[in-house]
């Protein structure tokens, strides 16, 4: 069974610009998570889709969003794009609610 | 609160044991997890527990819990050079706030031959 993808794996941006990033579950699950990862802040938790719907969001300003198909298949935005938005950003599938999440490897945004 | 925390760096000569060690604040944790990442890579899942659990085994690694102190560790046995990465625990926080984790800041774990 084919894990998480994550497309594009590098992205370099200008500040101001804005970038989708596109990630595609493990076939089955329904579950999408996304997490940002820095040197200085760690991974910290983004957003959460379950059909469609955004059950759970964290500590994010509004210039982050994402949205959720019926294939399961998720997309991030950032908009107007800062510096400090340069991270490793993750998405993460799962079955459902509890369920142990499996992580794609990521796609690494520079903010020039 | 939300909080987890790991020492950052262990160092260990190849076929010896390694054990990192995690302790987590929120007791409304049903599972915890151990992911490992490799330089450039994304997070592998190695391990987790069920918060209601003391042990579990699995080939190379042990987990143990201790949830009166909350307090989480991985034993790696015969640890390898292969074995060198950054260990991450996890906790999840619940049905109340699914999806989330909230993750340690990482255990470098260095192997010498």
């Amino acid at each position: 069974k084919a894990g998480v993808t994550q497309t594009p794996r590098y992205l370099i941006k200008t500040r101001g610009q804005q970038v989708t990033l596109s990630c595609s579950p493990i076939s089955g699950h329904r579950s999408v998570s996304w997490y940002q990862q820095t040197p200085g802040q760690g991974l910290q938790f983004l957003f959460e889709y379950f059909s469609e719907t955004q059950r759970n969001k964290g500590n994010f300003p509004g210039r982050f969003s994402g949205r959720q198909f019926s294939n399961s298949r998720s997309e991030m935005n950032v908009s107007t794009l800062e510096l400090g938005d340069s991270a490793l950003y993750l998405c993460a599938s799962s079955w459902g609610e509890e369920d142990t999440q499996y992580f794609g490897p990521g796609t690494r945004l520079t903010v020039l | 609160g939300e909080d987890v925390e790991q020492s950052l760096f262990l160092s260990v000569r190849e076929g010896d044991s390694s054990v990192i060690n995690c302790t987590y604040t929120d007791s409304s944790s049903t599972y915890l997890y151990w992911y490992k990442q490799e330089p450039g890579a994304g997070l592998q899942l190695l391990t987790y527990i069920f918060s209601n659990m003391d042990m579990k085994q699995d080939q190379r690694l042990t987990v143990l819990l201790n949830k009166k102190d909350k307090h989480l560790s991985l034993r790696i046995a015969d640890t390898q050079t292969g074995d060198s990465a950054i260990y991450f625990c996890a906790e999840s926080m619940g049905p109340s706030n699914t999806g989330k984790l909230i993750f340690g800041q990482g255990t470098t774990l260095q192997v010498k031959p």
